[in-house]
């Protein structure tokens, strides 16, 4: 099983509407969770962390974190075209230093 | 890229040959690391570092090798690079070690291609 696990999609999402990002992962004493946005032939560029239980908002963004059901989510309020690209979730793991990654999900926003 | 910079951006070379890639960053952040990522495997830690000439494995650090003299510097070499390890190559630098401080920039990354 891998340790931080998302859907691949492609999800596609019209403009303007919520797009809702999923991660899921493994390591019951991870304490931080990140998510980072990469467009194709890019580096990954932080977005949001949350070390918390609950949401945490930052402009169109929301990241919720459920450490119950080890859960991390990314929602996405109105959507724009230059929202597509590849999301990452990470966790830094009980590892000391190692922030482990998800496979990334695929997001397209359809004008 | 948070003052990251990689070299090469590109590299082409053959199946057998060393390789080095650079990696220089200017914030002074203590830790360091070496990813690769292919399609399907996300990003996956090859090495990293928690300071000068203290370096750790990640979970696919078979056939590479890293060091760290350096505060700025981290190179990641390929010893004797095989076709599977074609990929792009990304270094990231950042804090660590605690809620709230945990914060990851990344270079801009290698493209390496293994004939």
């Amino acid at each position: 099983q891998k340790e931080v696990e998302q859907n691949s999609g492609p999800l596609s999402v019209p403009e303007g509407a919520i797009a809702s990002l999923n991660c899921t992962y493994s390591d019951r004493v991870s304490q931080s969770f990140f998510w980072y946005r990469q467009y194709s032939g890019k580096s990954p560029e932080l977005i949001m962390s949350i070390y918390s239980n609950g949401d945490k908002e930052d402009g169109r963004f929301t990241a919720q974190l459920n450490k119950a059901s080890q859960y991390v989510s990314l929602l996405i309020r109105d959507s724009q075209p230059s929202d597509s690209a590849t999301y990452l979730c990470a966790s830094f793991g009980s590892s000391a230093s190692k922030i482990i990654f998800g496979s990334g999900t695929r997001l397209s926003i359809r004008p | 890229d948070a003052g990251i910079t990689q070299s090469p951006r590109h590299k082409v070379t053959e199946t057998g040959t060393p390789v080095t890639l650079r990696c220089h960053q200017t914030e002074n952040h203590r830790y360091m690391y070496w990813y690769r990522q292919d399609p399907g495997h996300g990003l996956r830690l090859i090495h990293y570092s928690y300071g000068v000439k203290d370096t750790d494995k990640g979970e696919v650090s078979d056939g590479y090798s890293v060091s760290r003299s350096k505060t700025e510097d981290f190179l990641l070499t390929l010893e004797s690079a095989t076709s599977s390890q074609t990929s792009v190559y990304f270094c990231a630098a950042g804090t660590s070690g605690g809620i709230g401080t945990d914060t990851q920039y990344f270079g801009p990354g290698t493209r390496l291609t293994v004939l």
